[in-house]
């Protein structure tokens, strides 16, 4: 199984871009990396899917480079209320899917 | 709407006694999976589910029991065996490849 391993915090101010990176080096061929975002309290939400290159919606643009061993999440323009913990997590064709120990966001003011 | 349904939200027990969280989802989902959260934690596998009347051990399955007898349930009931069993806990399913799809959690203290 693909292990993750992200920052453990980024600190960030409103209206700034913020990449956050997580690196899969184990990633197999089949496997897609997925992002989420917790608030306190509540289960994750689901930010965005890849397999390759870069895929973007309407909250967040997802780099993957060729090699796959690591992903960058990109939230243009961040709010106070990205305040989040965030997850990246390598979704594999195996049923056990394991979340590391995701990146603390903070934005100020 | 389709969605993971757990309940209760809150959960008070003794220490000693058994008690069981409950996870329904309506999406048609095979999978789907237990998760244990400490206080500024990242989530821990306890259990999971491919089909119905089967399921595999995760990282932390000691002290903890699940069922499937039912596409739709899977219910995880925390034993007197688990030492600390205070935490939030989180359900959530999945269809094939697709993204998790996570309840809002139980929030569980044992005294």
């Amino acid at each position: 199984l693909a292990k993750t391993t992200q920052p453990i915090s980024m600190d960030s101010y409103e209206g700034q871009e913020v990449n956050i990176t997580c690196s899969h080096n184990n990633i197999a061929t089949n496997d897609y990396i997925t992002w989420y975002q917790q608030f306190p309290s509540q289960g994750p939400r689901f930010i965005i899917q890849g397999y390759k290159t870069k895929v973007t919606n309407e909250v967040a643009s997802l780099f993957i480079p060729a090699d796959r061993k690591s992903s960058t999440l990109s939230l243009p323009r961040v709010s106070l209320s990205d305040t989040a913990v965030y997850y990246c997590l390598v979704n594999t064709g195996f049923q056990k899917l394991v979340f590391g120990t995701g990146t603390r966001l903070l934005v100020s003011p | 709407d389709g969605g993971i349904t757990q309940s209760p939200k809150y959960l008070f027990r003794k220490e000693g006694q058994n008690v069981t969280l409950s996870c329904e989802q309506n999406l048609n989902h095979d999978a789907m999976y237990w998760y244990r959260q400490d206080p500024g934690q990242g989530l821990r596998l306890i259990y999971y589910s491919q089909i119905v009347n089967d399921f595999q051990k995760g990282d932390i399955a000691e002290g903890y029991s699940v069922s499937r007898e039912k596409k739709e349930s899977f219910p995880l009931t925390v034993t007197s065996a688990q030492k600390n069993p205070t935490a939030f806990y989180l359900c959530a399913s999945r269809r094939d490849n697709s993204p998790l799809h996570f309840g809002n959690g139980t929030r569980l203290t044992v005294t």
